[in-house]
Order: C-alpha cells, then structure tokens, then sequence
C-alpha cells in the first residue's frame, strides 16, 4: 500500500532563515506530487506541482520554491522565511491517469517569529 | 478565476442530529467534485463525484453532485461526536490542481 511522509512535524524558524520541507512517497511509482499551504481561516492553497523528476510547476508568485530530485521525493524550500510564510503545509500524491482524487501527507506545522 | 464557496463556514449540533454541508464551484472545464474530512492533520478522502444525480454513500455520510446548478451537499445522519471535524470541498477542473473552498467547521457535541 502506499503511504506518503513529510517531515518535519512541526518547525518554529526566525524570520530571513532559509527552509527546507521534505516529503516522500512510497508504494508507487511516477506519481503527482503536490505542495498545499494552509493558513488559518483559509482554504487550501496550493502552491506547487510535479509531473515527472525536475518537472515542477507554480502555482503562485512567492517566496517559496520546490524540488524533486528523485521520482517520489519532494521538497519545499525558502532561502529567507517571511512571516507571512507561517502556515500549515502539506503534500499531497495521485497517481497519473487516475481519477483526480490526492492523497494527503500528515503536514508541517511552520512558525516564521 | 476558478472558485469553491462552502457554507456554513461553522455548524455546532447534537449527537444524533442530521447535517447539510454545501458546496457551490465555478471550475472551467469541470471534472470532479471532492469531499475531505480533516480532523487534525492530512485530510482524509470521503467521496469524489462526477455525474449529476449519483449519490455516494459510505456509512452515515452521503453526497450529491448537481452539475446544472454546480452545486454538492454532503449529509450527515445520526451525528456523533467524531465526526466533528472540517469538511472539504474541492473543485478539479482541466489542470492538475484541485480548488478548495474554505471549509466546515462542524462541531458535535455529545
């Protein structure tokens, strides 16, 4: 079966330090992958998307940036946090030519003081 | 630009009471309707919908899609206090992404 990982937990960052989430998913291959932030009182919001290794794409104009080095492996990145860039950010999976339902990783709890 | 609207944003009920969760989308090039359930961390698929007038049922929860009036609902019968919870409503169109609304803050009190 297939189960998706993201770490950390939880982070607390100061503002103007660089970031760097990671996410993982196994029990499948070449699958979509996903970033989504989620700020209180917001809806989900996502921000990036990959298709295929080295493939990503933006979704908003911001201070974050991502990257998939390996086929099931994702990362979010900032080089200077912004205390805007506090939120709830989870990474999500489907695999391709199915339907468009995602899976969703368990989430990082990020804190810019 | 492509929208999800749920309502209401918060409900509080009573064990045993039965709920109706809306959902109204403008999504270009339709496809499917999602609902999740989001208690504390990842949210949980519930259903995905893509033809008017088929209902889905899993247990207690059901849902409906109206494609013509581009709205879904999500009923609850007989609440108990885990389904208290946000309940998600996502919109796919003919890119990848999927257009969430804000959410339902739904609180069952025993």
């Amino acid at each position: 079966s297939q189960t998706i990982h993201q770490w950390p937990a939880t982070l607390v960052q100061p503002v103007g330090s660089p970031l760097s989430l990671e996410c993982t998913v196994e029990g499948t291959s070449n699958p979509n992958l996903y970033w989504y932030r989620q700020a209180a009182g917001r809806g989900l919001q996502l921000l990036f998307y990959s298709v295929g290794i080295g493939q990503i794409s933006s979704e908003v104009p911001q201070n974050l940036s991502a990257s998939r080095p390996q086929d099931r492996q994702f990362i979010l990145s900032s080089k200077k946090l912004l205390l805007s860039d506090s939120g709830f950010y989870l990474c999500a999976w489907r695999n391709v030519g199915t339907s468009g339902r995602q899976f969703f990783g368990p989430g990082t709890r990020l804190t810019v003081l | 630009e492509d929208k999800v609207v749920q309502s209401p944003l918060s409900l509080v009920v009573h064990e045993g009471d039965t709920v109706t969760l809306n959902c109204s989308y403008e999504v270009t090039n339709f496809r499917s309707l999602l609902w999740y359930k989001q208690e504390k961390k990842a949210p949980t698929f519930l259903f995905m919908l893509t033809s008017s007038g088929i209902e889905k049922k899993s247990g207690r929860l059901s849902s409906i899609l109206d494609k013509k009036e581009l709205f879904s609902i999500l009923n609850i019968t007989a609440t108990q206090t885990g389904d208290s919870a946000v309940y998600l409503c996502a919109g796919q169109g003919g890119s990848e992404k999927l257009v969430f609304g804000k959410g339902t803050k739904l609180t069952v009190n025993p």
